[in-house]
């Protein structure tokens, strides 16, 4: 069965600081990767996602993620966090072969960034 | 992408009651599953959603306990059944636009059984 790894549960930074979230997930065929924010309060956005191309994916607010297939991997990154980036973050994916549409997600990282 | 409109946005309710959350999306959509996020946890879907058939639920739902209806593309609904504490989450609906849009989720029902 798929399942999907976040192995940063809680991640306390301060303002500026880089940040690496990551990811891992465990299938052996074609995916789609999906990176998820839930602000305080507020309800599922996408960060960005990757189906194909450049693995090398940028996304909104400043955020990128890079896919390597051979860990099987989609760590997200940015380079300088600011306090608002506070949230809960959620890696996610799709078995694109199988094409069954669901999600499966990741257990979740706490951000909480320090001003 | 899809707006999703989801009802109701939270409720309290006393446990051996049942409540219809429901989920009405701006467009047509292929795609439909229910989520549940229970209290400081990750995502676990519940079903898809299949317009005109059963629902597909995952290991550990079944449809006596979540039953879903999908009359249309637009439109469908999950009732929570014979509640207890344990099923206080939030219940969240999504949508799957493929490449170009990815997913979308709707804002989420609150639901806490007392």
């Amino acid at each position: 069965a798929q399942s999907v790894s976040q192995h940063n549960h809680h991640v306390i930074l301060s303002e500026a600081a880089s940040l690496e979230l990551g990811c891992n997930y465990s299938y052996g065929g074609t995916v789609n990767l999906f990176w998820y924010v839930q602000y305080p309060g507020q309800h599922l956005q996408l960060l960005l996602k990757y189906f194909s191309g450049d693995p090398l994916v940028k996304g909104i607010k400043g955020f990128e993620a890079e896919f390597i297939k051979s860990k099987f991997s989609f760590n997200l990154r940015k380079p300088s966090v600011q306090w608002s980036d506070t949230a809960e973050y959620f890696c996610a994916v799709n078995a694109g072969s199988s094409n069954t549409g669901k999600l499966i997600f990741g257990q979740g990282t706490t951000l909480q960034v320090k001003p | 992408s899809a707006v999703i409109s989801q009802k109701p946005s939270r409720d309290i309710c006393q446990r051996g009651t049942s409540l219809t959350i429901q989920c009405q999306v701006d467009s047509q959509v292929t795609m439909m599953f229910w989520y549940r996020q229970q209290p400081g946890q990750s995502l676990t879907l519940i079903a898809t959603a299949n317009q005109g058939s059963e629902a597909t639920y995952e290991s550990g739902f079944v449809i006596d306990k979540f039953p879903i209806s999908r009359p249309n593309l637009t439109f469908s609904t999950l009732t929570v059944s014979n509640m207890s504490p344990e099923d206080s989450s939030i219940y969240l609906c999504s949508v799957g636009q493929g490449i170009n849009y990815g997913y979308t989720f709707g804002s989420g029902t609150r639901l806490t059984v007392v």
